[in-house]
């Protein structure tokens, strides 16, 4: 079975600063994508940003980028001078074959 | 492109109770999902389609639970006799068969009392 794991329930950044927001996966599929999803309170989900498993590059989207390190299962995600726009909880998914596997989620507060 | 759309986005009842929910995908998406979604916790699998037909469904989808996409257009989740444990928000997303990118619905929060 596929899992994600998001470790950090909440976190905070302050207004303008950078802050990175971790995941980890487990799938033993060869060819698999993974992304990053973001959820404003009362407000759908819309994807932030994907990574090709078989692209060595890191996939950067304006102010986010990851940081995908293959054998370690690794899949985090680097906010860049934060704003009040993107206070949201974040997902992180893996997809294999038919399916996507989401973690429990990172709340990110900015701060003012 | 008018994104993905689902109906109603709020629905209460009682429980006992039949709700069904609609969801438009993006028009040229052939790949059809529904995840249910309870606070503090990421979007759970619950059934797929490609085009018309529904290629898989969770093992935690009790026969309560219906789903259908006639014409590989739209779709419909019924959920018959609703219990407590049924309120969730339900969503739906799209995909393209090769695309790989799932692209979400403003979901349709269920409550039942």
């Amino acid at each position: 079975a596929q899992t994600v794991t998001q470790s950090q329930p909440e976190m905070s950044v302050q207004e303008a600063e950078t802050v990175t927001l971790s995941c980890t996966y487990d799938t033993s599929e060869s060819d698999y994508y993974l992304f990053w999803y973001k959820q404003p309170p009362s407000r759908q989900m819309i994807l932030v940003i994907r990574q090709e498993a078989y692209k060595q590059q890191n996939a950067t989207e304006n102010r986010f980028s990851v940081n995908f390190q293959k054998a370690a299962k690794s899949f985090s995600l680097k906010i860049s001078d934060s704003q009040l726009g993107d206070a949201a909880m974040y997902f992180c998914a893996c997809a294999t074959g038919n399916q996507f596997y989401f973690g429990t989620g990172t709340s990110l507060t900015v701060i003012p | 492109d008018t994104g993905v759309s689902q109906d109603p986005r709020h629905k209460i009842t009682k429980r006992g109770q039949n709700v069904t929910f609609r969801c438009d995908p993006i028009s040229e998406h052939n790949r059809l999902y529904w995840y249910r979604q309870t606070l503090g916790q990421g979007p759970e699998f619950l059934t797929y389609f490609q085009n018309e037909a529904q290629l898989e469904k969770s093992r935690l989808l009790s026969d309560r639970f219906s789903a259908e996409r006639p014409k590989g257009s739209f779709s419909t989740l019924e959920i018959q006799r609703t219990e407590q444990g049924d309120s969730a928000m339900y969503l739906c997303a799209s995909s393209l068969t090769s695309g790989r990118t799932l692209y979400f619905g403003p979901g349709t929060r269920l409550t039942v009392t």
